[in-house]
């Protein structure tokens, strides 16, 4: 059973869209992360939250934080081609050392 | 955000050779390093922890005689693929995690990666 649900898992649309991505849970995280992933590189680090409720802007990128901390969304406002990739949410349990991850969202935005 | 050098980002190696990875943090003391392989199109699959100066604790279902794990410093873990196989083909990445200091969770940051091709 995967401990952290992204959805969705491919995500195609035009430029000027909007999109959400969620990772939903059944657990209580300490702190979620979000990377942006890009083809035969690692995952660079887009934001942290950690409180309930935690809202982050990063341009047209809004995180948020559930109440429960079980739950985070990314939002992308007016997409564009320059923010297709893979986007992972990841999430650390409390007194846990390691991240959990979830499966993923692969996001193109067309032209 | 903190830095990760891993090195190398692609090797290719005969089959039955082993291969060795570095993973550095260049401007923090990392007390956690974590292996990730992952498989194409996929998340990130993790393999193993490593603490500094202990022992790796290895996800179920990983081999810990086949992926060697060694974090000899703070800033330094190497994973070492032993008696590869074209089955072992991944590409594999160590991110890198400091000290907590109290105020909600050290992030761990991300290496660029290893396509490891066996052939």
């Amino acid at each position: 059973t995967q401990l952290l649900e992204q959805s969705p898992q491919f995500l195609s649309i035009q430029e000027g869209e909007n999109l959400t991505v969620y990772c939903n849970s059944s657990s209580v995280f300490s702190s979620l992360q979000w990377y942006r992933q890009e083809p035969g590189e690692g995952p660079v680090l887009l934001v942290t939250v950690v409180t309930g409720g935690e809202v982050k802007k990063l341009k047209r990128l809004t995180f948020q934080f559930g109440d429960a901390r079980k739950d985070s969304s990314l939002h992308i406002t007016a997409a564009q081609p320059g923010d297709t990739g893979l986007y992972l949410c990841a999430g650390r349990i409390q007194g846990a050392q390691k991240l959990v991850f979830g499966q993923g969202t692969r996001l193109t935005i067309n032209p | 955000g903190a830095v990760v050098s891993q090195h190398p980002s692609r090797v290719i190696c005969k089959s039955g050779t082993s291969v060795k990875i570095e993973c550095r943090s260049l401007d923090f003391q990392a007390t956690t390093m974590f292996w990730y392989r992952q498989f194409p199109k996929q998340s990130l699959m993790l393999m193993a922890t490593s603490n500094e100066g202990s022992k790796a604790t290895y996800e179920q279902g990983v081999e810990k005689d086949k992926f060697l794990i060694n974090h000899a410093s703070l800033t330094l873990s190497t994973l070492t693929v032993t008696s590869a196989h074209p089955e072992d083909s991944s590409f594999y990445i160590c991110s890198a995690r400091g000290q907590d200091r109290g105020v909600g969770d050290a992030e761990a940051f991300f290496g660029q990666g290893t396509r490891l091709t066996v052939v």
